[in-house]
Formats: structure tokens, C-alpha cells, sequence
């Protein structure tokens, strides 16, 4: 969903299902892009990425898709549980994986419930 | 092997004060970016470097000042604080094509 003011969009499931996430980016010449969980009060953490040659990569437990067509990113992690609760950005930059210059999506809030 | 590191953790300034925010990495990394992180919203760029000596704006970048004299260091400058300035700022560090780390962050209040 879009982001509106100062509210994030929410995505709240119970703890054992499956969570998708998804995201629209902006710049269809980004070849580089990542996923970014971020508790409260911490900094971003680097989840998994995937440059533009590629439209699946696996990690443990996540998956991120990517439709260059449509400029859509997703992630799906398995198996969702209480310490997945987080915000999760997407991240994208067009230039050719200098991680030095990234363009952040707004953020989608996980609540995991058990 | 510290990783990221910033302080203060927390700043609160009046408008108009001028203060520098720490950012230290020991993992020779040759990039270094600034991030503000406003709240319900992503991060956006303010200044990076791709190594001593080097550096340049990101899309937000009024209002502060970057230097890079050493690999480990990069301070960030605000010359005037602005209420617009209240912020959470995260430094983070990459090596070429490597994953960024990012620091714990900095809470600044503009008052």
C-alpha cells in the first residue's frame, strides 16, 4: 500500500505464516536492489538483495522477487516469527550496485502476532 | 571489530547552535554515507564519500557539511541548526559492491 503522512503501511499475520512484502520503486534504470529490516532504535540491517539480471533470490527463510516490468520488488519470508517484527524498507540505486547511494521506499511495519 | 559507531546517541540543540555528529568505522571501508531518517519515512541520502579526501551530495544535503581525511572517520556538520533538522541520522559504511552496515544512529532535537 502507499504511505500516507506519518503512517506506515501495516501488515500484521500470525506467527508461523508465510509474509509478503511488497514495494514499488521509482527509477526503472536501478539494476541494484535490497531489503532492509530495521527494529526500534536500531539502524538498518541488510536482509538480502538482487541486481536487475535476476527476478529470484533465495536467502534462509526469505525470498525476494523482482518484476522489472511492472518496477515492483517483493519479499517473502517463511515461517514468520515474533523476532521478524520490525519495519522492512526496500532500497534501489541505478548505479550499478554502489551501495553508497541508495534510494530508500517509505517502509512497510511486519507485526507479527502470536 | 566495532562495525559502525556514532555519537551522541542523543542531541538536543537550539535553533541556531552548530554541532558535529561522529561517525567512526573499522572495517576499511571505502565508502561512507550520511542518512536522515525522518518519522514513518525512509532514509535519504545527505552527503557520501568513496574514500579519503572524496566527497559529494546526496539529495538532501542543505544545511550540512561533510569532510573525509581519514578512511575510518567521517563527521557530519550542521553550521546552524534548523527545527526542519530534527531527525534520527544514521552513518553507514560499505566496501565497492559490498553490504552497507549501518550505525546505531543519532536522535537530534532542534528546539
Amino acid at each position: 500500500g502507499e504511505s500516507v503522512g506519518l503512517h506506515l503501511p501495516t501488515l500484521s499475520v500470525q506467527e508461523g505464516d508465510n509474509s509478503i512484502i511488497n514495494c514499488a520503486y521509482s527509477n526503472s534504470a536501478s539494476d541494484y536492489f535490497i531489503w532492509y529490516k530495521q527494529e526500534s532504535g536500531k539502524g538498518p540491517q541488510f536482509i538480502i538483495d538482487i541486481r536487475s539480471n535476476m527476478d529470484k533470490r533465495q536467502g534462509q527463510r526469505v525470498t525476494v522477487l523482482l518484476n522489472k516490468t511492472v518496477k515492483h520488488l517483493s519479499l517473502q519470508i517463511a515461517a514468520t516469527q515474533p523476532g521478524d517484527s520490525a519495519v522492512y524498507f526496500c532500497a534501489e540505486t541505478p548505479y550499478g550496485g554502489a551501495t553508497n547511494k541508495l534510494i530508500f521506499g517509505t517502509g512497510t511495519l511486519l507485526a507479527v502476532q502470536p | 571489530n566495532a562495525g559502525v559507531t556514532q555519537t551522541p546517541k542523543f542531541q538536543v540543540l537550539k535553533t541556531g547552535q552548530s554541532m558535529t555528529l561522529q561517525c567512526a568505522q573499522d572495517m576499511n571501508h571505502e565508502y561512507m554515507s550520511w542518512y536522515r531518517q525522518d518519522p514513518g519515512m525512509g532514509l535519504r541520502l545527505i552527503h557520501y564519500s568513496v574514500g579519503a579526501g572524496i566527497t559529494d551530495q546526496g539529495e538532501v544535503p542543505n544545511g550540512y557539511n561533510v569532510s573525509r581525511s581519514t578512511t575510518e572517520d567521517f563527521p557530519l556538520r550542521l553550521l546552524s541548526a534548523a527545527p526542519s533538522q530534527t531527525s534520527v541520522y544514521f552513518c553507514a559504511s560499505s566496501s565497492y559492491l559490498g553490504e552497507q552496515y549501518f550505525g546505531p544512529g543519532t536522535r537530534l532535537t532542534v528546539t
